[in-house]
């Protein structure tokens, strides 16, 4: 049981170029989330996904999207990086949508865009 | 209007003594839930412990207790016994019950408190 998966853990990228950010988690959790993670600040949402198919937007969507195909997999696409996209990112899922259904990370991936 | 509030950027204490993080909170849904969370130096984000809204006790997980006093809108962290593994980050979050459009069920975080334990 692997939990939720990231990759890559480090990726430096140029302004303009394009990439995903993957995420993936084996426990079957309908939800899952993208969070992204700036120096002094707390984690920001970006988008989540509350079953396949299911996506919407959070506090901070713009330049990013996102799909759910699957249950396990919920892929971030960055579709122009710039520079104020450098940031840590952090992928998480939960059973569902419940006030107490915890929230699991995943390791995070560390993005530079120059 | 800041939905988490963490009042302590940073905080130090002894090894083996007890250490209190403040939390205070901002919602008028009834449901929530609250969520701390340990950031070491690596980087990942571990949760610690959870209240909801409707509990009556406090919640207790090894050293970690949470003190929630609803009417005052507050969830500190007590950690027991602090150990210098503790020295870490540490983030409030918050997730509201109820469907309000984009962001819905969100974590919603506080800017978080640097602990360092002193030997």
């Amino acid at each position: 049981n692997a939990g939720v998966t990231q990759t890559p853990k480090f990726q430096v990228l140029k302004t303009g170029q394009s990439m995903t950010l993957q995420c993936a988690q084996d426990m079957n959790h309908e939800y899952m989330s993208w969070y992204r993670q700036d120096p002094g600040m707390g984690l920001r949402l970006i988008h989540y996904s509350v079953g396949a198919g299911i996506t919407d937007q959070g506090e901070v969507p713009n330049g990013y999207n996102v799909s759910r195909s699957t249950t396990e997999d919920f892929p971030l696409r960055l579709l122009s990086a710039a520079p104020s996209q450098t940031s840590v990112y952090f992928c998480a899922s939960s059973q569902s949508t419940g006030t107490l259904d915890t929230q699991y990370f995943g390791p995070g991936t560390r993005l530079t865009v120059l | 209007a800041q939905k988490i509030t963490q009042t302590q950027p940073g905080m130090f204490v002894q090894e083996k003594e007890a250490v209190t993080l403040d939390c205070t909170y901002d919602t008028s849904d009834p449901s929530y839930g609250l969520f701390w969370y340990k950031q070491p130096s690596s980087g990942e984000m571990i949760f610690l412990i959870y209240q909801g809204s409707y509990d009556q006790q406090n919640a207790t997980e090894g050293r970690y207790s949470l003190n929630f006093q609803k009417a005052r809108k507050s969830a500190n962290l007590v950690i027991s016994a602090s150990q210098l593994g503790d020295s870490a980050m540490y983030f409030c979050a918050m997730r509201e019950g109820t469907y309000s459009g984009a962001g819905s069920y969100q974590l919603t975080f506080g800017k978080g408190t640097k602990l360092s334990v002193i030997p």
